[in-house]
């Protein structure tokens, strides 16, 4: 069972920030906070991952809280290319149960024109 | 030239069957996977394996049987197909076991009649 929450659905405006956020109360110390994406009718994608510290790559940004008990992936610049539904998943670093991606239902954003 | 490949897209075929879906990476990575998305949409792990050698197996039928005939290719094979197989099936790699930036492919749509 994933170990995250989510909204269902979220709307963003072309060329708007979009936020996504996610909750994860139950995170150990040695969990990562992990986004990937699914745009229709495609494999998913990874965007990024933090463990305590916030994050930014070429794609997204993701701030986690200081009680790391929930995250929000940041996209700057929304384009209508970034609808797509988008998973949030925490991670262990050891082997067994712990090591899958877990994938729940994840947000699905819908970027307006 | 696509990273992670799978053949064919699409597979129609009929109860009782046996079919192969073929998956192949060109990333050199260490660690395949399959998944699988129901119509619900939910994605979960299948198979994990690392350098040709079985590591996850989460509970799927003994009808599923996957085959590493070396580290770049990871093949699903299905025996005595059931209406409840028709899904879509994910291949992805990582580039080693423990790193969960997973890439992966386009998915093979099975539609079982």
């Amino acid at each position: 069972d994933a170990k995250t929450t989510q909204p269902t659905s979220m709307d963003c405006a072309e060329g708007r920030a979009a936020n996504l956020p996610c909750n994860h109360s139950t995170i150990s110390g040695n969990e990562y906070v992990y986004w990937y994406r699914q745009i229709h009718s495609q494999g998913p994608q990874y965007i990024i991952h933090g463990l305590k510290n916030n994050e930014t790559n070429e794609m997204a940004s993701l701030i986690i809280t200081e009680d790391r008990k929930s995250s929000t992936l940041i996209l700057p610049h929304a384009t209508l290319r970034d609808t797509a539904v988008y998973y949030c998943i925490v991670r262990g670093l050891s082997g067994g149960s712990n090591y899958k991606l877990t994938f729940g239902k994840g947000t699905l954003l819908t970027v307006n024109p | 030239d696509t990273a992670v490949s799978q053949t064919p897209k699409y597979l129609v075929t009929q109860m009782g069957n046996d079919k192969s879906i073929k998956c192949e990476q060109n990333l050199g990575h260490d660690t395949m996977y399959w998944y699988k998305q129901d119509s619900k949409k939910f994605l979960k792990i299948m198979f994990s394996y690392n350098n040709k050698e079985l590591i996850i197996n989460e509970t799927v039928p003994n009808r599923f049987s996957p085959k590493s005939p070396d580290k770049a290719h990871l093949n699903l094979h299905i025996n005595s197909l059931e209406l409840g197989d028709s899904a879509v099936y994910f291949c992805a790699s990582s580039q080693e076991f423990g790193r969960a930036e997973a890439f992966f492919g386009q998915g093979t749509r099975l539609t079982v009649v």
